[in-house]
């Protein structure tokens, strides 16, 4: 079993909150990613990190935002969140070298009412 | 076109049917390929890798195309747990991992 965990898994909230998604992992991986999936639709990747204070943006424009102070954390954020946001996000982290295995956590789903 | 494609499906089969998937991607330079299946309102998960020609394991077959660009994916005697859906997965070379859209697969008894 992969040793990524995120929280909460089920988030119902209302329109303007800021909400926060955690995402830890204890494998010591580098590589730390965010998907963005509605049911039935492929995956999209909205933020990626390949260390400690490094991110970047990934293929899919997402009004969150992440950061990545510890290497086990990688937080996504959405200062005000919308119903538009209403989506699982996927929280992955990746072994070494760029040819590694991909490790998800259980996913947090979101609903924006 | 899109970096990695995959069949659209959904496949129906039968308990005990030999079904195949296909995959084609862009990037010449890739190296590893993978394999994934997602159960509905699940993670994805790991369920193949493909570092030279090919990989079995079991009752899936993973079978490398480097001059065609293709992977497949072939699972045999198949069984109503297989049903879900299967992401082709092409490590880039740099940070990003591109996910095919995924083949939808529905196992009947």
């Amino acid at each position: 079993e992969a040793d990524i965990y995120q929280t909460p898994r089920y988030l119902v909230i209302g329109t303007g909150k800021k909400i926060t998604l955690e995402c830890s992992q204890t494998m010591g991986h580098d590589k730390m990613y965010w998907y963005q999936q509605d049911p039935g639709m492929e995956l999209h990747l909205i933020h990626y990190s390949y260390g400690v204070n490094s991110t970047e943006k990934g293929d899919l424009s997402s009004e969150s935002t992440v950061s990545r102070i510890r290497t086990e954390h990688f937080p996504l954020t959405l200062e005000s969140a919308r119903p538009s946001h209403t989506s699982q996000y996927l929280c992955a982290s990746m072994t070494g070298g760029y040819t590694g295995e991909l490790f998800f956590g259980e996913g947090s789903r979101l609903t924006v009412l | 076109r899109k970096e990695v494609e995959q069949d659209p499906g959904p496949f129906n089969v039968p308990e005990g049917a030999t079904v195949a998937f296909n995959c084609t991607y862009s990037n010449s330079a890739s190296q590893s390929f993978f394999w994934y299946r997602q159960d509905c309102r699940k993670e994805p998960k790991l369920l193949m890798s493909v570092y030279s020609s090919g990989n079995e394991d079991g009752r899936f077959t993973a079978q490398l195309n480097r001059a065609s660009q293709y992977i497949s994916l072939l699972i045999r005697d198949s069984k109503l747990s297989d049903s879900a859906t299967y992401l082709c997965v092409v490590p880039t070379g740099g940070f990003k991992t591109i996910f095919g859209a995924g083949t939808r697969l529905f196992v009947k008894a």
